[in-house]
């Protein structure tokens, strides 16, 4: 079974600075997504980045970017000139292999940007 | 991009009353759509795996007698909590994955329900 962990139950960031945000996993498969979702207070989820296993090359959405490291099994985000609308609570999420489109979710980090 | 919409946000109910939450995709089919549940301050945990023309895959420790689910439409999945108690109150989340686009790995959510039981 797959497993996602995130080891910062909080964090915050000033508002213009950059956060980085930790993820680890465990997994056998060797196909797989890792995804980061956002979900405000709204508490609808929103999906932040993708990264797929097999490309090397780390994804970035604008001012989010990862840093996929497969062999350690990490995946981190980088959040680059922070926005008040940053404030939300963060969630890595890992789908693949034998689980189909199931997600398994770490256990999230809320992150609050401060003005 | 996609849209799922779910139903309603917000349901309150009395103790031993069973109570229904739609989960539509919009502008896409479906044949599989997950039911997740969310308490305060904590991750989303996958309750079952809906499938559209059959029987629903429930998670170890899920009781399917309880969380009675049914996908009669490429486009509805429905969850009912029958006899609710008090600790059945949750946030219920629902998400889609989109049928055209093979496995992209993209899923999509609805807006979540929130359940209260008195």
């Amino acid at each position: 079974a797959q497993t996602v962990t995130q080891s910062q139950p909080e964090m915050s960031v000033q508002e213009a600075e950059t956060v980085t945000l930790s993820c680890t996993y465990d997994t056998s498969e060797s196909n797989y997504y890792l995804f980061w979702y956002k979900q405000p207070p709204s508490r609808q989820m929103i999906l932040v980045i993708r990264q797929e296993a097999y490309k090397q090359q780390n994804a970035t959405e604008n001012r989010f970017s990862v840093n996929f490291q497969k062999a350690a099994k990490s995946f981190s985000l980088k959040i680059s000139d922070s926005q008040l609308g940053d404030t939300a609570m963060y969630f890595c999420a890992f789908m693949g292999g034998t689980s189909g489109s199931r997600l398994t979710f770490g256990e999230g980090t809320q992150l609050t940007v401060n003005p | 991009g996609a849209v799922v919409s779910q139903h309603p946000s917000w349901v309150i109910c009395k103790s031993g009353t069973s109570v229904k939450i739609e989960c539509r995709s919009l502008d896409f089919q479906a044949t599989t759509m997950f039911w997740y549940r969310q308490f305060p301050k904590q991750s989303l945990m996958l309750m079952a795996t809906s499938n559209e023309g059959s029987k629903a895959t429930y998670e170890q420790g899920v009781e399917k007698d309880k969380f009675l689910i049914n996908h009669a439409s490429l486009t509805l999945s429905t969850l009912t909590v029958t006899s609710a108690h008090p600790e059945d109150s949750s946030f219920y989340i629902c998400s889609a994955r989109d049928l055209g686009k093979g496995n992209t790995g993209e899923l999509f959510f609805g807006e979540g329900s929130r359940l209260t039981v008195l």
